[in-house]
């Protein structure tokens, strides 16, 4: 079946530290691939998405690369400011037999200090 | 548009007690989802529907939980009996078809 890894950390980091979030897929076909945001005690937010292969995503400063190869779909951010502190859902989508079901990685935490 | 539309926002109720938690979709969106989230488990499909049916019940612990869509702008995700293994926060979302689904803010349940 579809799964979604990634590290689940906490990672935490300095303000305009690099950041680098590891996403890892198995689908079968061609999925969609999503990163959401969950900032605290809200719900989860679209950040970027892709829908083939070496489509890149990108929003906020965040982009990520849909790598079919590696089936890899990793988050970077080349600065990282503290109001990104929050929660990070990579997740996939495979829309086969005209069904949708999201499968949504474990989440990782993500934290900037000053 | 309003986005999805959950309420209430925090539900705190007594073992046994019957809970239901409320969704409005966003309008057009074919797809339903209610998810679980707890710090143990994380983020969980419980059920999802397409048009207004059930597609995929699976992820429902046990026939305590119930999910209901009437119709295409109101879902229902029912626990009865609840118990306080259930607290937890209870997201729905909605989609079109084959692209990414939006969020509710959630409902915190706290089952004591």
């Amino acid at each position: 079946g579809n799964s979604v890894t990634q590290m689940e950390g906490p990672v935490t980091l300095s303000e305009e530290a690099f950041l680098t979030i590891n996403c890892t897929y198995t689908a079968t076909g061609y999925p969609s691939l999503f990163w959401y945001v969950q900032y605290p005690g809200e719900g989860l937010q679209l950040l970027l998405k892709a829908t083939k292969a070496d489509d890149k995503g990108s929003n906020k400063g965040f982009e990520a690369t849909y790598r079919k190869e590696t089936t890899s779909f990793h988050l970077e951010k080349g600065s990282v400011q503290v109001s990104d502190s929050a929660v990070y859902f990579c997740a996939l989508s495979d829309g086969l037999m005209g069904g949708q079901n999201f499968v949504f990685g474990p989440g990782t935490r993500l934290s900037v200090l000053p | 548009d309003a986005g999805v539309i959950q309420s209430p926002r925090h539900e705190v109720t007594e073992m046994g007690q019957e809970v239901t938690l409320r969704c409005k979709p966003i309008s057009g969106h074919d797809y339903l989802f209610w998810y679980r989230q707890t710090m143990m488990r994380g983020l969980e499909l419980l059920i999802y529907f397409n048009n207004n049916v059930p597609i995929d019940d699976s992820g429902m612990p046990e026939d305590r939980f119930s999910a209901k869509m009437p119709n295409a702008s109101f879902s229902t995700l029912k626990i009865q009996p609840s118990e306080p293994r259930d607290s937890a926060v209870y997201f729905c979302a909605s989609g079109p078809l084959n692209t990414e689904a939006f969020f509710g803010q959630g409902t915190r349940l706290t089952v004591v």
